[in-house]
């Protein structure tokens, strides 16, 4: 199957900075990528879908101007949590779908922590 | 919102046995996935099965799917101690081909050898 990256694995941060994470994918071209967001113990959940070359597309109740998602390429999309704080602190899960494969792929997810 | 409900939300079991995980959903679906999450890693696909089917089989695995309760099950057989993992469902429309998912809250299952 394709694989699909996700850099840092993990990452700590103070509050009040600014944290990119990629996604990508790495033997295949991706039109269409999903961010998740998982807390301890629970679901993941859907934050939105990042289109390449256009702008993503949010689920209700997450708010597009902190959580910024870029989908520059065909296998790249990047999340940035701006301004982040304590509870922005979760396990943040990509996936992308390959048409060539018409198959979605998932990431092995990043870490935050925000302090 | 989530769209399933699964059960049981954690079970626990000797190696050897099999085990059970039921996933209800609420709107009607095209198919339904089923994935297992490694404690602190990404997910990994286990088996699709299309509203049109009853059962599917992989290997040790068993899903059934019973569209007129929304509801589907999976089975996993012989049961090993790296089977311990969550184990999601996930329903969800299409998105410019790609799947819009849509998931469970998970059966944490514990293998014990």
């Amino acid at each position: 199957g394709a694989v699909v990256s996700q850099h840092p694995s993990w990452v700590i941060c103070k509050s009040g900075t600014s944290v990119k994470i990629e996604c990508r994918s790495l033997d295949f071209q991706a039109t269409t990528m999903f961010w998740y967001r998982q807390f301890p113990k629970q679901s993941l959940m859907l934050m939105a879908t990042s289109n390449e070359g256009s702008k993503a597309t949010y689920e209700q109740g997450v708010e597009k101007d902190k959580f910024l998602i870029n989908h520059a390429s065909l296998t790249l999309s990047t999340l940035t949590v701006t301004s982040a704080h304590p509870e922005d602190s979760s396990f943040y899960i990509c996936s992308a779908y390959g048409s060539s494969y018409n198959e979605q792929f998932f990431g092995p997810g990043t870490r935050l922590t925000v302090l | 919102s989530q769209q399933g409900e699964e059960d049981p939300q954690a079970l626990s079991i000797q190696e050897g046995e099999n085990a059970t995980m039921n996933c209800s959903y609420k709107t009607s679906i095209n198919n339904l996935q089923w994935y297992r999450q490694n404690s602190g890693r990404g997910l990994v696909h286990l088996i699709l099965i299309r509203s049109n089917e009853r059962e599917k089989h992989s290997g040790r695995l068993r899903v059934t799917l019973d569209t007129s309760k929304k509801s589907s099950s999976l089975l996993i057989t012989a049961s090993r101690a790296a089977d311990t993992a969550s184990y999601f469902c996930a329903t969800g429309g299409l998105y410019r081909g790609a799947q819009k998912l849509v998931f469970g809250q998970g059966t944490r299952l514990t293998i014990n050898p």
